[in-house]
Formats: structure tokens, sequence, C-alpha cells
């Protein structure tokens, strides 16, 4: 099954953009992934669904701000401008053949 | 607009038993698997189990195989996780998720409810 590599940290100033990464497993560099917000002592949302050419469709409500991007077995999500609301942890999720569904360990965003 | 409310954690020894609930509105029911996925205090997300859109199919992480059962009744818009011998390590905020399509990616989740097992 797939293995999804997030860093498990990553840090951006109030108002600057930030590109987080998830890595697929080898073997797996074509599957599409899912990315969600984690607010502090909330549960988490979903941001989007990212496919390998780099196509994306968002959630409900989900500001432009939040784009996703990929490359290879590399996939992206962008924050652009800031706020302090987007501190947080951010998972990205992939899925493979009958129901086997697999997240990253999660990355933990500070916004300086 | 989509709700998912879970209801049914608390605190319970070790070997016991707890059943989860998850009330679903605001989208066809009957047309979307669920899921049940866990976060254990400090840790991330972790896939625990899945049913598809009549019950006929479930799947479950190698970690509570045998010990949970999902289950869904389709005119309540509800479905359940029976979880029995339950182990320190189950202790989590446990989360209702909606499948988007087809056994692929969430795009809906419940606020979750807590279990703790402790003697």
């Amino acid at each position: 099954q797939p293995v999804l590599t997030q860093s498990p940290s990553a840090s951006a100033s109030l108002g600057a953009s930030v590109k987080l990464t998830c890595t697929l497993s080898s073997g797996h560099s074509s599957h599409a992934i899912a990315w969600h917000q984690q607010q502090p002592e909330k549960g988490p949302r979903y941001l989007m669904n990212l496919n390998s050419d780099g196509s994306h469709s968002k959630g409900d409500g989900i500001p432009d701000r939040f784009s996703g991007s990929s490359s290879g077995a590399e996939r992206y999500l962008t924050i652009s401008s800031l706020q302090s609301e987007d501190e947080a942890d951010y998972y990205c999720q992939t899925w493979d053949t009958g129901i086997n569904m697999v997240f990253g360990g999660g990355t933990k965003l500070t916004v300086l | 607009e989509v709700q998912l409310v879970d209801t049914g954690g608390g605190l319970v020894q070790p070997g016991g038993s707890l059943r989860l609930s998850c009330s679903a509105s605001g989208f066809i029911f009957t047309s979307y698997a669920m899921h049940w996925v866990r976060q254990a205090p400090g840790k991330g997300l972790e896939y625990v189990s899945g049913i598809s859109i009549n019950g006929g199919s479930t799947y479950y992480a190698d970690s509570v195989r045998g010990r949970f059962t999902i289950s869904r009744d389709n005119s309540k818009s509800t479905v359940y996780l029976q979880m029995s011998s339950l182990r320190v390590e189950d202790t989590a905020v446990y989360y209702c998720v909606k499948d988007h399509s087809g056994g692929t990616y969430f795009d809906y989740w419940g606020q979750g409810t807590l279990v703790t097992v402790s003697s």
C-alpha cells in the first residue's frame, strides 16, 4: 500500500506564503491525494483533493489562498497571504484498492 | 448543509465495550460509504474502519480487526462503531467521516467523540 511522507513542521511569517509537501512512496507516484487541516483543539476539515496532474477541487468555503500542485511523486499545498488562523496541522491522505486508506504523519505549521 | 454528529464516547475499563454512533444529515446517506478515523492524544490521524453504501462490505485496520464492528442503518442515516475488548491504546478521539465517492477521499468530518480506556 502507498506510504505518505510529510515534514513534521514548517513555519512562515504572517502575510507570506508557504508550500507544504506530501511525498508518495515508490510505485505510487500517480496517486491522487487529499489535504486536510486541523486547527488547534478542533476536528479535521477537508481542504481539497489533488490529482497527479495538479488539478484539484476544494471543499466548501475553502479560501482562494489555498491551492494545490503536483510534481512526480510530490503533492503540494500552498497557502498564500498567511493568516493567524492558518496555524494548524495539515495532513495528506490517499487511498488504494479495497478501501485502503492512508494518512501522512502531518505537518505542524507555525505562523510567525 | 452536511452534518455528522458523533456520540457515544466515554470512559471504559480495559476489556470493556462501547458503541459509537454518527448521525448524518444534509446529503443522501444511502449514496455514500462511511468511515471512522481516530486520533490518539498528541498523535496523528489513523484510519479505523469503513462500510460500503449498503453495508455489504466492511473494512478494518489491522489494529482493530476482530474487536471492532462497523454497521449502518440507512433508515436512520446513522453509522455505528461497536468496540469490544478495548485496550488502553484505543484511547482516542473518534471521528465519523463521509466518503466523497467510491472509497476515495474524505470530504466531511464529524466533530469527534472521545473514548478513554483506563482502569
